[in-house]
Parts: C-alpha cells; sequence; structure tokens
C-alpha cells in the first residue's frame, strides 16, 4: 500500500517558469516530509524538509508548502533552470508512537523534472 | 567530509545465487538504512540499523538481511536472488535515527540478476 503518492510521474517546464511538483500522503500521522533529488547514476539528495508544525519552508529557489487538511505537499522551484532537471522524490516519516516503525521513511514513486532551456 | 559510499557499484549475478553489499555511512553517523529502488516504484524501505541493531524492517522477504557493524559500517545479504530483485540499492545515514534527522544517500549499487 502506497503511503505516499505522487501521481504525476514526468513534468516539463520552461526555463524560467515555475515547477510545482506535488505529492499526497495518506498516513494522518507524518509528521515530517522531505523532498530529494536524484539524478542519474547518483543517490538521492537532499533538498529540502518541513515539520508538520509549519505550513511553508522556503530555501532560496525552493519553498515546500504542507497542507495538512488535504494530506497534500508541494515543492516549487522558482525560477526553473536546466539544472534542476532530475528525478524529484517527496518522502515521509511518522512519529511514535504510530505502530509500524516511526523511523521509516516512506518514498514516493517520483517525478522526473524536464527543464526546457 | 567524504560522503556516504557503496560497493560495489554495478554488480551482476544469476538467479539462485547471493550477493554482498556493502555501505560505508558519513564518518560520525551511526545509524543506516537501505532502499531498494525499481522503476515506477520509488524507493522501498528494506531495514534500518543503529547501533549495531536493527531497529526497523521494510516488508521484504526474508531473503533479504543485513548487519551493521561496530564501526557503523553496514552490509546488505539477498540470498536465492531472484530476476525481480534487479535494482538499485542504495543506502542512507544520519546521524541518529531520531525525529527530523536527515538521511544522507550514497550512490547505489545497481544488481542485475540473469
Amino acid at each position: 500500500d502506497q503511503q505516499v503518492k505522487q501521481n504525476s510521474p514526468s513534468l516539463s517546464v520552461q526555463e524560467g517558469r515555475i515547477s510545482i511538483l506535488n505529492c499526497d500522503y495518506t498516513n494522518s500521522m507524518f509528521d515530517y516530509f522531505l523532498w530529494y533529488k536524484k539524478y542519474p547514476a547518483e543517490g538521492p539528495t537532499f533538498l529540502i524538509s518541513i515539520s508538520s508544525i509549519k505550513d511553508k519552508n522556503e530555501d532560496g529557489r525552493f519553498t515546500v508548502f504542507l497542507n495538512k487538511s488535504a494530506k497534500h505537499l508541494s515543492l516549487h522551484i522558482v525560477p526553473s533552470q536546466p539544472g534542476d532537471s532530475a528525478v524529484y522524490f517527496c518522502a515521509a516519516r511518522g512519529f511514535p508512537p504510530l505502530r509500524d516503525n516511526f523511523n521509516k521513511f516512506y518514498f514516493g514513486s517520483g517525478t522526473k523534472l524536464n527543464v526546457k532551456p | 567530509k567524504a560522503g556516504v559510499t557503496q560497493t560495489p557499484r554495478y554488480l551482476i549475478k544469476t538467479r539462485g545465487q547471493q550477493v554482498t553489499l556493502s555501505c560505508s555511512p558519513i564518518s560520525g553517523h551511526r545509524s543506516v538504512s537501505w532502499y531498494q529502488q525499481t522503476p515506477g516504484q520509488g524507493l522501498q524501505f528494506l531495514f534500518e540499523y543503529f547501533s549495531e541493531t536493527q531497529r526497523n524492517k521494510g516488508n521484504f522477504p526474508g531473503r533479504f538481511s543485513g548487519r551493521q557493524f561496530s564501526n557503523s559500517r553496514s552490509e546488505m545479504n539477498v540470498s536465492t536472488l531472484e530476476l525481480g530483485d534487479s535494482a538499485l540499492y542504495l543506502c542512507a545515514s544520519s546521524l541518529t535515527p531520531g525525529p527530523q534527522e536527515t538521511q544522507y544517500f550514497g550512490p547505489g549499487t545497481r544488481l542485475l540478476v540473469l
């Protein structure tokens, strides 16, 4: 059962425009969310995170929004650059006393972002 | 500071064989997690080790096992390989398994089972 879902396998955006990557989750016990970026032949690289007590976290061109009522997470990249082209994974982690492995990360299936010059 | 290293980077095995993958975490990191990545499935959690103890385990058969050594290095073993085990195996380390600890990933070991 996929507890974290990224329903868009790919996204294509023009350089300079905004990229919006979406993520939905089902478990209301998740309390910490992360975005990772992955280039081919490399492991995922941590990008940005957000705690469930916040609804927005910003780091340079990257902003993550959390809508707890909708169980929805999004990553905004503004402005998008060709170097941002990669696969983006969202991940969530639970917090005790979550019965099932509180320290286990649940990952989405990824969204491949292509930023066209 | 050196990142997470994984060896080997690529591996080809045949069905029925077994394989051992190695992961060296970032210096000072004591928690190591393993993930399997297959196309369309994202990263599937295998297990997590901290202080040489397995703390969490994902929904994988008993053919998948692992261990952690006193220097925090970790190994993952897959016995009686099946074609479906072909995947990228990623190792990630963090300082501790505590809440809101960020995991840092290695480059992965790509396993092909023929």
